[in-house]
């Protein structure tokens, strides 16, 4: 049962465009959701998160829009850079200890 | 920076051996996990664990599998008798009072 969704495996933008990232989720009981970057033979980093009482969060290039009727988040990276080439996760939790992780995106830059 | 560490960083293994992975969480953290990440596929979750007992376990985690904090710094998951289609990237994470969980770089397990 996969609970948290990331339909497009793959997406490549040019340097300096934006990057949209998209997920879903199926559990209407998740409060909180986080943006993971991970480089290969690395670990996933946290990049950004959002409460489910928020719409919107913004961190210097990076913005999560959350979607709860729509059960929709989204990570905005704009200016996109080269380094920003990654897979990127988004994780759900809802309470408990155990976090969801969708199959993630891997977001290339064309510089 | 503090940082989550994970050692080895690859495991060669025939299969039916043990292997146990180690890590060292970020030293003030209170909750620890461990996820795997089969090739290509998502980063699933397998164990939490909190004040030296299992918290939460996900059907993945079976009787072959066992964590244990020995000695308050390593975490380990322990894989008594492994299978081929445990092949995979094993990572750790740690976790304060916050939610963020740390993640370490991964040990990569060859099951042959």
């Amino acid at each position: 049962d996969q609970q948290v969704k990331q339909n497009s495996p793959s997406l490549s933008v040019q340097e300096g465009r934006i990057s949209i990232l998209n997920c879903d989720y199926t559990n209407s009981m998740f409060d909180y959701f986080l943006w993971y970057k991970k480089y290969p033979a690395e670990g996933p980093t946290f990049l950004i998160s959002i409460s489910s009482i928020k719409d919107k969060n913004e961190d210097g290039r990076f913005t999560v829009f959350l979607n709860k009727s729509a059960k929709h988040l989204s990570l905005h990276i704009v200016p996109s850079q080269p380094g920003d080439s990654a897979v990127y996760f988004c994780a759900a939790f809802g309470g408990g200890n155990q976090f969801y992780f969708g199959t993630g995106t891997s977001l290339t830059v064309i510089p | 920076e503090p940082e989550v560490t994970q050692t080895p960083s690859h495991q060669v293994t025939q299969m039916g051996q043990e292997v146990i992975l180690r890590c060292v969480p970020i030293s003030n953290h209170l909750y620890f996990y461990w996820y795997r990440q089969i090739l290509g596929q998502k980063v699933e979750f397998l164990v939490s664990f909190y004040n030296n007992e299992i918290s939460e376990k996900s059907e993945i985690f079976d009787d072959q599998f066992s964590v244990e904090r020995p000695d308050g710094s390593n975490f380990t998951l322990k894989i008594r008798s492994t299978k081929l289609e445990d092949s995979a990237m094993y990572f750790c994470a740690s976790s304060g009072l916050g939610i963020e969980q740390f993640f370490g770089p991964g040990t990569r397990l060859t099951v042959l």
